[in-house]
């Protein structure tokens, strides 16, 4: 199995801050995958990445993917209340995904 | 629009109670997997299936089995719930493997 750690595991900061969650492996992973979850909900696909140093942008969002594909980021500008939630990557391998253990983001307002 | 449907959202069972859930697609996914989560964890996958092809994890526990009669539909029985089996339940669905959708879940209490 292989394992992807992410940090923080906590974030809480302030309506129209900045964030940045980190994931990491020891591992190279064919593609990324960055999912956003909400509380009594299933997991949100956000963004793939596939190519070392990628980078995608999803309106506040930018993900960037390593040269070594080992690992990933996720950065919200100008966080929002809505942008509260779990925030999970997961590595593809042969049909599976391994998931980090998450970071769940706390926006006040 | 083209979804994973999970039923019931809310499970409530007896402790040694047989309970199944059930999932369907409309995305006409050929991969569909069940993973079990528990609070504040990332989704632990429990097995999937490629096609009819059923692949276990090696740490699932005998107690826990699947059904995909066909495409669109997977369902999970828990022969024998435990208290800790109490957990969310989620059904995903995947054409490659890598992004994977994934249903509302099932909430399954144990009493």
């Amino acid at each position: 199995t292989q394992l992807l750690e992410q940090s923080p595991q906590f974030l809480s900061i302030q309506e129209r801050e900045n964030l940045t969650v980190y994931c990491n492996s020891s591992s190279v992973f064919s593609s990324l995958q960055w999912y956003r979850q909400e509380p009594g909900e299933g997991p949100v696909l956000l963004v793939t990445v596939v190519t070392g140093g990628e980078v995608k942008k999803l309106k506040r969002l930018t993900f960037q993917f390593g040269d070594a594909r080992k690992d990933s980021s996720l950065h919200i500008t100008a966080a929002q209340p809505g942008d509260t939630g779990l925030y999970l990557c997961a590595g593809a391998d042969d049909y599976k995904l391994s998931f980090g253990a998450g970071t769940t983001v706390t926006v006040r307002a | 629009d083209a979804m994973v449907i999970q039923n019931p959202r809310y499970q409530v069972t007896q402790f040694g109670k047989p309970v199944t859930l059930s999932c369907s697609q409309t995305l006409n996914h050929n991969v569909m997997y069940w993973y079990q989560q528990k609070s504040s964890q990332a989704p632990k996958l429990l097995f999937h299936y490629y096609d009819k092809d059923f692949n276990n994890e090696a740490d699932t526990p005998d107690n826990f089995q699947s059904r995909r009669p066909n495409t669109s539909f997977c369902f999970l029985d828990i022969r024998s719930p435990g208290l800790g089996d109490a957990a969310m339940y989620l059904c995903a669905t995947s054409v490659n493997g890598r992004e994977q959708f994934f249903g509302p879940g099932t909430r399954l209490t144990v009493l």
